[in-house]
């Protein structure tokens, strides 16, 4: 119940294409979920969160989409750059549990120019 | 730059070794937590200390402990290491306790164990 399932484990997608990645979680006591973006060497570096109670967040080329019923939410990266490639994990967290962030496996982002 | 401080960025150590990571939270964050990844176990939470205290373990062995100092820098101790505590080990810190606020993540210290 503690796990947030992600997929795809890598993605190849072409200079200005949209990056779509998916993770889905079961314990519906999570609510915060951030995105990660993690390049080699480097720490995770946050890029977008959402709450339950929105549907959408747009933050520049990054959007996410979160569907409560499903248990699902996504990353979408508009107008894809070769700097994008990356690592991008998801992640959930509780109140009640003091923020531990639990990570999806990670998808693995190769943009080709 | 997330504004969080880890050292030393890699140790290369033997088997049954002890070792001490530090991490320094952002200036004002309360809260410090500690993940360890791994290719086989990806990012898992270790700990979690606040103003000085231990508020959430996660699967953290016996063999691992922390402790968060006055100045709020904190320290992971490993001991008795063992080939399968080799990985990444980065903290994060927060300005709250509860979920929902921002973690920014230290570069990590590259731990490996021969």
């Amino acid at each position: 119940q503690q796990q947030v399932k992600q997929s795809p484990q890598s993605l190849i997608v072409q200079k200005g294409g949209i990056s779509i990645i998916n993770c889905a979680y079961e314990n519906t006591a999570f609510d915060y979920f951030p995105w990660y973006q993690q390049f080699p060497g480097k720490g995770p570096a946050l890029l977008i969160a959402i709450r339950p109670d929105v549907s959408e967040k747009k933050e520049g080329r990054f959007t996410i989409s979160f569907n409560k019923s499903a248990k699902q939410f996504s990353l979408h990266i508009m107008d894809s750059q070769p700097g994008d490639s990356a690592t991008y994990f998801c992640a959930a967290s509780m109140i009640d549990q003091g923020g531990k962030l639990i990570f999806g496996q990670g998808t693995e982002l190769s943009v080709k120019p | 730059d997330s504004g969080v401080t880890q050292t030393p960025k890699h140790l290369i150590t033997a088997t049954g070794q002890r070792v001490t990571l530090r991490c320094s939270p952002r200036s004002g964050d309360l809260s410090v937590y500690w993940y360890q990844q791994s290719l086989d176990q990806g990012l898992q939470f270790l700990i979690q200390y606040y103003n000085g205290e231990e508020r959430a373990k996660g699967n953290i062995l016996e063999r691992f402990s922390a402790q968060q100092f006055p100045d709020l820098h904190s320290e992971l101790n490993l001991s008795s290491l063992e080939l399968g505590d080799s990985a990444l080990y980065f903290c994060a810190s927060s300005l709250r306790l509860a979920g929902g606020n921002e973690q920014f993540f230290g570069p990590g210290t590259r731990l490996t164990v021969l």
